[in-house]
């Protein structure tokens, strides 16, 4: 089992449609989440850490289910200029080991459609 | 500033030469990543400095060689490489562990890449 694993996409998805990204992982010990986005020919930027609580910035609302190790992404009236790879990431951060170790889910791609 | 920079952005070199990646970073953090990334795959992480000492060394061939001269900086030297090296080079940084006690999740943040394409 890969220790980060995404839906495979990719998602095509009308303006103003509502896409939400689902993301496990294997270790339980992971200590921190995020969802990165990227952009064709790009470096990857955060969007968002994920919160135990959960958390929401304008459109986009992580959630985290330590018990079942699953992540998601939820966007809300999704705009072209949201087509992107959006990327899982689960730091292992001083788990075992005293320094971070980033492991990256494979992406999944988002393409809005006028 | 809460810039990675990264230079040169494109490199094309022979398979006999000898180039060098740079990174540099001024927001004070601990840790300094190198991660390869070929098409249509997520980042592959290569090496990992904290507090400027390797702790990572992801069983990369011996023809890349990392340097970290400071906190600020990080290196990647090249040498006899192969062309199926050809990738985009991302160096990243986050403030490195344990988790901050004011909070936030350590964070990593990621230079624009070098395009490096080996003859």
């Amino acid at each position: 089992r890969k220790e980060v694993e995404q839906d495979p996409g990719p998602f095509n998805v009308p303006e103003g449609a509502t896409v939400a990204f689902n993301c496990t992982y294997s270790n339980s010990a992971s200590q921190s989440f995020f969802w990165y986005r990227q952009d064709c020919r790009k470096e990857p930027k955060l969007l968002m850490s994920v919160y135990s609580s959960g958390n929401e910035d304008g459109r986009f609302t992580a959630q985290l289910n330590r018990a079942s190790q699953y992540i998601s992404l939820l966007i809300r009236d999704s705009k072209l200029s949201d087509s992107a790879t959006y990327l899982c990431v689960v730091n292992l951060e001083g788990v075992e080991t005293s320094y971070d170790k980033v492991i990256f889910g494979p992406g999944t791609s988002l393409s809005v459609i006028p | 500033d809460t810039e990675v920079t990264q230079t040169p952005k494109h490199l094309v070199m022979g398979m006999t030469n000898k180039k060098s990646l740079k990174c540099e970073q001024h927001m004070g953090h601990r840790a300094m990543y190198w991660y390869k990334q070929k098409a249509k795959k997520p980042p592959e992480l290569m090496f990992v400095y904290s507090y400027e000492k390797l702790s990572i060394n992801e069983s990369v061939p011996s023809r890349f060689s990392p340097e970290c001269p400071n906190s600020s900086l990080l290196n990647l030297h090249l040498h006899a490489l192969q062309p199926e090296d050809s990738a985009l080079y991302l160096c990243a940084s986050s403030q490195g562990p344990p988790v901050p006690s004011s909070g936030g999740n350590n964070e990593q943040f990621f230079g624009p890449g070098t395009r490096l394409t080996v003859l």
